[in-house]
């Protein structure tokens, strides 16, 4: 596709709930990244793949906060029994990563707001 | 670990005229890349200047340009003939051999018409 896009783009639920956020990267990206913005604050890294793999899962502020990838194309990052802490924009990043993924730029989806009640 | 540190939480400019927005960063690493990004009321996160830290010279895309003090582990970022639809948070970032960009907190600029 033309850019990275994200899905929902917001999202409401109750303490407790289960939710999946889903990231489309731009076609021929291997790499992508999940980071979360609190309000007002700047992004913090969640977790990065490389394909299908993920080398780079230190971000992960809990057990509850999962992601996968599949066809080295789309990812969903799943949190389990949400929290009001959980409340922030989930964004999603993609680069081509060739022989060197950090000289690569990571380009951005809008972000999924997600709001726990 | 690397840290990125930008202390102006605002700043406002008049249209037409420049602007400086400050950063400072620690890395322990030799090679690492900055970035500046903006990020509009509608979330998209918008790559607006890179800077490759083993280059002296500094980076400028059109209104745009950067001030690398690699000594200082400092990057500004400089926006000359400032536009209404600049106004936006600006991000400044880091990015090393991990490939996870650090973000700093962002400052708010408005401009003002």
């Amino acid at each position: 596709g033309a850019g990275v896009s994200q899905s929902p783009s917001n999202k409401v639920t109750e303490k407790g709930k289960d939710v999946e956020l889903r990231c489309d990267p731009i076609s021929g990206h291997t790499a992508l990244y999940w980071y979360r913005q609190r309000l007002g604050q700047g992004l913090e890294f969640l977790i990065y793949f490389q394909g299908n793999s993920a080398p780079d899962k230190s971000g992960l502020p809990s057990d509850r906060f999962s992601a996968e990838r599949t066809g080295e194309s789309v990812s969903t990052l799943t949190i389990q029994r949400t929290q009001q802490e959980d409340s922030a924009v989930y964004l999603c990043a993609s680069s081509l990563a060739g022989s060197s993924a950090s000289t690569d730029t990571q380009y951005f989806g809008p972000g999924t707001r997600l709001t726990v009640l | 670990a690397q840290t990125v540190t930008q202390s102006q939480p605002e700043m406002s400019v008049q249209e037409a005229e420049t602007v400086t927005l400050s950063c400072t960063y620690d890395t322990s690493e030799s090679d690492y890349y900055l970035f500046w990004y903006k990020q509009p009321p509608s979330r998209q996160m918008i790559l607006v200047i890179r800077q490759e830290a083993y280059k002296q010279q500094n980076a400028t895309e059109n209104r745009f340009s950067v001030n690398f003090q690699k000594a200082a582990k400092s990057f500004s970022l400089k926006i000359s003939d400032s536009q209404l639809g600049d106004a936006a948070m600006y991000f400044c970032a880091l990015t090393g051999a991990n490939s996870k960009l650090t973000f700093g907190k962002g400052i708010t600029l408005s401009v003002r018409p």
